[in-house]
């Protein structure tokens, strides 16, 4: 059974640009979350994405956007990109079918580099 | 606010029992102790969870307080491969896959 898949893995962008993030989730899963990792403030909760709605949302400012879609793949974007944003973007999927509590499965990561 | 306290760092002799303490005296009643690892530059890995009764799985055995008011991790033989940061996490059981990750405790095995 195929893992959670982001891609790509490393991309380089500078300042002002956007950015498109793209996660697969492993297949069945329903529900799709995505974090931001840096060294300085670790592991931080973006939002959460069910049945192509938006759950739950982090403390992340509105440049920071996301979606899924009905196969329930899902990219993030980030527009206006700035040096701050350089960060390791993780997927996580899990096969919650509702208000159940489901075990997270995480990607590999993208990993983002703003200059 | 991450709701637990890990100590940052930890060493383990290679094929010993490594025992990771966790501290969450604010876990409320329908929240869950979750267990991940992150082995550098990859994605956080599922251990284990518990509610209140201690668990064991192929991976690894958690050992909750009566008072739910901390938890032990355990890796029973640990191998060069477990060094990684482990993070302790309480979640609700309301659908929220929202995870607090602390800063963990980097695990380092020695040989």
């Amino acid at each position: 059974k195929a893992g959670v898949t982001q891609t790509p893995r490393y991309l380089i962008k500078t300042r002002g640009q956007q950015v498109t993030l793209s996660c697969s989730p492993i297949s069945g899963h329903r529900s799709v979350s995505w974090y931001q990792q840096t060294p300085g403030q670790g592991l931080q909760f973006l939002f959460e994405y069910f049945s192509e709605t938006q759950r739950n949302k982090g403390n992340f400012p509105g440049r920071f956007s996301g979606r899924q879609f009905s196969n329930s793949r899902s990219e993030m974007n980030v527009s206006t990109l700035e040096l701050g944003d350089s960060a390791l973007y993780l997927c996580a999927s899990s096969l919650k079918t509702g208000y159940g509590i489901g075990e997270l499965f995480f990607g590999e990561g993208s990993r983002l580099t703003v200059l | 606010d991450a709701k637990t306290t890990q100590p940052p760092s930890m060493d383990c002799a290679e094929g010993r029992a490594a025992n990771l303490p966790c501290n969450h005296s604010t876990i409320s009643g329908n929240e869950y102790v979750y267990w991940y690892r992150q082995i550098h530059s990859q994605g956080p890995q599922y251990i284990i969870h518990g509610l209140k009764n201690n668990e064991t799985n192929e991976m690894a055995s958690l050992i909750i307080t009566e008072d739910r008011k901390s938890s032990t991790l355990i890796l029973p033989h640990a191998t060069l491969r477990d060094t990684a940061v482990y993070y302790c996490i309480v979640r609700g059981d309301f659908g929220n896959e929202k995870l607090t990750f602390g800063t963990g405790t980097r695990l380092t095995i020695i040989p």
